[in-house]
């Protein structure tokens, strides 16, 4: 199947640094999000982006589909920015809500 | 605009009960996937309805097992639980109207004893 990688796997910012993650898959995708985890487990999609780029207030996107990664950008970092992020992917006509995760990236912001 | 709604939150179950989690989606969503993150596996497709069909499946036991509801509504049913069934259950809500953009419930923690 697919492989996701994420990195780094942590990162500790001081609040207002900006922060680049990177996903990296194995092979072409139909269905790429971002998604945020907050500490009561709780996952918020970010973006939808399986190619391209987005933007959403000080959180952006981009997706190289066919050089297989994507980046997720955050400015101006806040300590509530704190959590997991995860890149998940979906590849094959047939897909639809079966994705797979990379293993998170950790982001610590301290004030 | 109410949310995935999954239920209960929290229980605690022993090995070799069984226990049956429960996943309202968005209205308007047909499909309905569920997945298991824990710290050593990460997070982990379990299976998707749609239409009250099961479209995809992960790789899982049969211990593992799902179904679908006429109003979209979802259980997933874990039997003979064991100790590494502890885990958070999330379930995830889509419409192919949006891509397949799934949004995800706050989940169950189980924790088996």
């Amino acid at each position: 199947g697919i492989q996701v990688e994420q990195s780094p796997p942590d990162l500790i910012l001081q609040e207002g640094a900006n922060s680049t993650l990177r996903c990296n898959f194995s092979d072409s995708v139909n269905n790429l999000q971002w998604f945020h985890q907050n500490p009561w487990g709780q996952l918020i999609n970010l973006f939808y982006i399986p190619s391209g780029t987005k933007q959403n207030g000080r959180l952006s996107a981009t997706t190289v589909a066919t050089e297989r990664y994507s980046l997720l950008y955050i400015s101006s970092s806040q300590t509530t920015d704190s959590g997991v992020y995860f890149c998940a992917v979906g590849a094959g006509g047939t897909s639809y809500g079966k994705l797979t995760f990379g293993q998170g990236t950790i982001l610590t912001v301290h004030p | 605009k109410a949310g995935v709604t999954q239920t209960p939150r929290y229980l605690i179950k022993t090995r070799g009960q069984q226990v049956t989690l429960s996943c309202s989606p968005i209205s308007g969503h047909r499909s309905v996937s569920w997945y298991q993150q824990t710290p050593g596996q990460g997070l982990q497709f379990l299976f998707e309805y749609f239409s009250e069909t099961q479209r995809n499946k992960g790789n899982f036991p049969g211990r593992f097992s799902g179904r679908q509801f006429s109003n979209s509504r979802s259980e997933m049913n874990v039997s003979t639980l064991e100790l590494g069934d502890s885990a958070l259950y999330l379930c995830a809500s889509s419409s192919s109207g949006t891509g397949n953009v799934l949004t995800f419930g706050a989940g169950s923690r189980l924790t088996v004893l």
